[in-house]
């Protein structure tokens, strides 16, 4: 049930670069978040931008939405190599009950220090 | 503050056994999410629930059941187990509907 796609899928920086990930998704949504992952842990929720939003900014975070091309992108500013993780980009459809989120794959981030 | 806590973080079993996974969500969170994650996949839905009801469900196979209790606490059981079914489950939760879902740590279930 993959939404769509992450690009790019792996991504090398160095610390102090910012590190931009793009997400496009296909159907109509309500809302996107952002998660963070690290190797074989939980996801943590980075950042919500809901579907009447264009932009948001949480810290060192930037996310964009663009509805009408289906796309996302997450911006991480003045990278750190704690930053080094998965991202993944997942939306939450407009009709449910609930909002099951859809995943896109993930894009791998490593900041070097 | 406290968070989604899942038990246990790493189960072991064979082929054709059951296993149940269970799951606390945040305290006053109404909703109770299940994803399976297969190796170097994306997580995928497999059922949640509201005040306690089932309210959506997924690619969830007919050997695999969940149930949320009167504490809210969720148990997700599984039977027949297939080698395919290893994965790392995770547990989310949310405070209403289109809220940020928060995540545990996720069980690692793996099949022999």
């Amino acid at each position: 049930s993959q939404q769509g796609e992450e690009d790019p899928q792996a991504l090398s920086i160095q610390e102090g670069e910012n590190a931009t990930m793009n997400c496009s998704y296909k159907t109509s949504i309500n809302n996107l978040q952002w998660y963070r992952q690290n190797s074989g842990r939980g996801l943590v929720h980075l950042i919500l931008i809901r579907s009447n939003e264009r932009e948001k900014h949480s810290g060192r975070l930037r996310v964009t939405l663009d509805t009408s091309k289906k796309s996302s992108s997450l911006l991480i500013t003045a990278s750190r190599a704690a930053d080094t993780a998965s991202y993944f980009c997942a939306t939450g459809p407009v009709t449910g009950a609930n909002s099951k989120l859809t995943f896109g794959k993930g894009i791998t981030l490593s900041v070097r220090p | 503050a406290a968070g989604v806590i899942q038990s246990p973080r790493h189960l072991i079993k064979e082929k054709r056994e059951t296993a149940t996974l269970k799951c606390y969500p945040i305290p006053r969170h109404d909703t109770v999410y299940w994803y399976q994650q297969g190796p170097g996949q994306d997580p995928q839905f497999l059922i949640s629930f509201y005040e306690k009801m089932q309210s959506d469900k997924g690619s969830i196979p007919d050997r695999f059941s969940a149930q949320q209790f009167s504490d809210y606490h969720s148990e997700l059981n599984m039977s027949s187990l297939e080698l395919g079914d290893s994965a790392l489950y995770f547990c989310a939760s949310s405070l209403g509907k289109d809220q940020p879902q928060h995540f545990g740590d996720g069980t690692r279930l793996s099949i022999l």
